[in-house]
């Protein structure tokens, strides 16, 4: 059973479009949301991240969107440029209980 | 700067043997931890550590052992490689639970 499912698997964006990126949970256990950006033949890189206590965090041209009572998380990437292209993964932390899990991962394409 | 490195950065292997790889980070950070990527199921993590000496399963943690003897090595052994662990494995380690910092990844295949 996914911890963490996310949407869609690839999305393809002219550059200058907003780029969005959807998570959903089930259990309202976890303490922390944060997101990772890959780039081909690298380890993913922390992006952004929020608490669940908090419902919107922005970072330049990206943030997250939270909706507690929803159990759903996401990203937008805002005036997306080529250099965007990546691999992004949500994941979802429980700290007392030492759980990890990171969503399946949204390949994006943006077009110049 | 090393940061956190790992070796091989490939590695062919066949089915049966034993194979080690090895995970180096040189912040001192408490917390190590080992992922496999799979296309179609993201990141899932086998083993972590909070600290020298203490270790505990993740998600996927069969047919893989770890130790932890000293704060900046988290080698990941497989014991009798399978083809299902042909796979992407990722380092990671943090200060706490929250930001990891990812090594640049171990491609493994078992024949």
């Amino acid at each position: 059973q996914q911890q963490v499912k996310q949407s869609p698997q690839s999305l393809i964006v002219q550059k200058g479009g907003i780029s969005i990126i959807n998570c959903a949970y089930e259990n309202t256990a976890f303490d922390y949301f944060p997101w990772y950006q890959q780039f081909p033949g690298k380890g993913p890189a922390l992006l952004i991240a929020i608490r669940p206590d908090v419902s919107e965090k922005k970072e330049g041209r990206f943030t997250i969107s939270f909706n507690k009572s929803a159990k759903q998380f996401s990203l937008h990437i805002m005036d997306s440029q080529p250099g965007d292209s990546a691999t992004y993964f949500c994941a979802a932390i429980i700290y007392n209980f030492n759980k990890f899990y990171f969503g399946s991962g949204t390949k994006l394409n943006v077009k110049p | 700067d090393a940061g956190i490195t790992q070796s091989p950065r490939y590695k062919i292997t066949e089915t049966g043997r034993q194979v080690t790889l090895m995970c180096h980070q040189t912040w001192s950070h408490s917390y190590m931890f080992w992922y496999r990527q799979d296309l179609g199921h993201g990141l899932r993590l086998i083993y972590y550590s909070a600290a020298a000496d203490i270790t505990d399963k993740g998600e996927v943690p069969d047919g893989y052992v770890v130790s932890r003897s000293k704060t900046e090595n988290f080698p990941l052994t497989l014991e009798s490689a399978t083809r299902s662990q042909t796979s992407v494995y990722f380092c990671a380690s943090s200060v706490r639970e929250e930001t990891q910092y990812f090594g640049p990844g171990t491609r493994l295949l078992v024949l």
